[in-house]
């Protein structure tokens, strides 16, 4: 079983739209979370962290559902500008990272 | 947030030849940094840890005899791709946690073509 899975997408959206990412994982021990974006042929920039209780900031809400070990993001009123890869990233063991392949978001005019 | 950078950012090499890949934590200090490799289309992809004052880490699968890592300071970790070949080739990142939950910050990727 894979740690991270993600939905590849892509995801084809006009501007204005809403659009939920979806993430589980599989390692219950993990304790921190993160979503972050990579542009094409870019770093990983950070997105924001998710929190027990669920966390906005802005367009972007995330949620963390321990139980089910599942992580979304929601996008609202898209921009083209969000045109990106999205990495969802639980965290355990001296904080190494494990990616999964993300999920990629097209915006369209 | 912090800053990482990563010297060069690109550069071509011919096969055999080894090439060495810094990453620098600009305004904060890293006892351990990361070393990603990301083939196009495919996801970035853990190689190993770097452990200032230690030996590196490295994961499942990654030669370190082919890649030498060395943490020489809190600011700074360098990754060697020695004999380097064609399959060599791909967008190598460095990353350093900071901040109170440990998020990582990444370096803007080196891309490496060997000939």
């Amino acid at each position: 079983r894979k740690e991270v899975e993600q939905d590849p997408g892509p995801f084809n959206v006009p501007e204005g739209a809403t659009v939920a990412f979806n993430c589980t994982y599989s390692n219950s021990a993990s304790q921190s979370f993160f979503w972050y974006r990579q542009d094409c042929r870019k770093e990983p920039k950070l997105l924001m962290s998710v929190y027990s209780s669920g966390n906005e900031d802005g367009r972007f809400t995330a949620q963390l559902n321990r139980a089910s070990q599942y992580i979304s993001l929601l996008i609202r009123d898209s921009k083209l500008s969000d045109s990106a890869t999205y990495l969802c990233v639980p965290t355990y063991n001296f904080n190494k990272f494990y990616f999964g392949s993300g999920t990629k978001l097209n915006v369209k005019p | 947030g912090a800053v990482v950078s990563q010297h060069p950012s690109w550069v071509i090499c011919k096969s055999g030849t080894s090439v060495k890949i810094e990453c620098r934590s600009l305004d904060f200090q890293a006892t351990t940094m990361f070393w990603y490799r990301q083939f196009p289309k495919q996801s970035l992809m853990l190689m190993a840890t770097s452990n200032e004052g230690s030996k590196a880490t490295y994961e499942q699968g990654v030669e370190k005899d082919k890649f030498l890592i060395n943490h020489a300071s809190l600011t700074l970790s360098t990754l060697t791709v020695t004999s380097a070949h064609p399959e060599d080739s791909s967008f190598y990142i460095c990353s350093a946690p900071a901040g109170s939950r440990y998020e990582q910050y990444f370096g803007p990727g080196t891309r490496l073509t060997v000939t």
